[in-house]
């Protein structure tokens, strides 16, 4: 599972509140991403990160923010949760670089009521 | 940016038999093309992944071919199993950025 693990696992919250959520990775890898997934949709990416202090926007930026003071720490932040952002969250690493293969988090449940 | 579709949504194969997921992309320069799978609740794992170099790549029953002129790739699976049941993902790579398409759902009928 290449190390990585997200938390919380499962979160409900209220239309309004900030709701921050982590991945951690124990290997060191560059290269971090944050999607969402939702039905019909697939996987979107949400933002990605080549770094510490290094991160970039995807396709679907809009409401969220990230952060990466650590190698093995990278957090997406929704700054006042709404319901079209209930969805599940994954986390990936890209394995020897941003060029190489990308494995998955276990993924975290975010319901916005 | 790159655009992926995926078809069809849904599959639904006898057991045994072949099952093929097609997918199309956009943006000439991806150079990487990674297969996922995706059980109910899971996170979704790689099973086989091509690169733009190469025409086509087997794992036992499972195939996937690239054709670059045309921009789509394909996932075989032979001698489907009930194991084979879930949702699969193709996807494709510009950048440092990988775009997936929607998914197809297989159901392997015993």
């Amino acid at each position: 599972d290449a190390g990585i693990t997200q938390s919380p696992r499962h979160k409900v919250t209220e239309t309004g509140t900030p709701v921050t959520l982590r991945c951690h990775q124990t290997e060191n890898h560059r290269y971090m991403y944050w999607y969402r997934q939702d039905p019909g949709h697939g996987l979107r990416l949400i933002h990605y990160s080549y770094g510490v202090k290094d991160t970039d926007k995807g396709e679907v930026s809009d409401g969220y923010s990230v952060s990466r003071s650590k190698t093995e720490d990278f957090l997406l932040t929704l700054e006042s949760a709404t319901s079209s952002q209930t969805s599940v969250y994954f986390c990936a690493i890209s394995v020897g670089g941003g060029t190489d293969t990308q494995y998955f988090g276990p993924g975290t449940r975010l319901t916005v009521l | 940016g790159e655009n992926v579709e995926q078809h069809p949504s849904t599959l639904s194969v006898q057991e045994g038999d072949s099952a093929v997921i097609k997918c199309t992309y956009s943006d000439s320069a991806s150079n990487y093309f990674p297969w996922y799978k995706q059980e109910l609740g899971k996170r979704p794992q790689l099973i086989i992944d091509i690169r733009s170099n190469v025409g086509e790549k087997k794992d036992q029953r499972i195939a996937v071919t690239l054709n670059k002129t045309a921009k789509h790739f394909s996932l075989h699976i032979t001698e489907t199993q009930p194991e084979d049941s879930a949702v699969y993902f193709c996807a494709a790579r510009a950048d440092y950025k990988l775009s997936f398409g929607a998914g197809t759902t297989v159901t392997v009928r015993a």
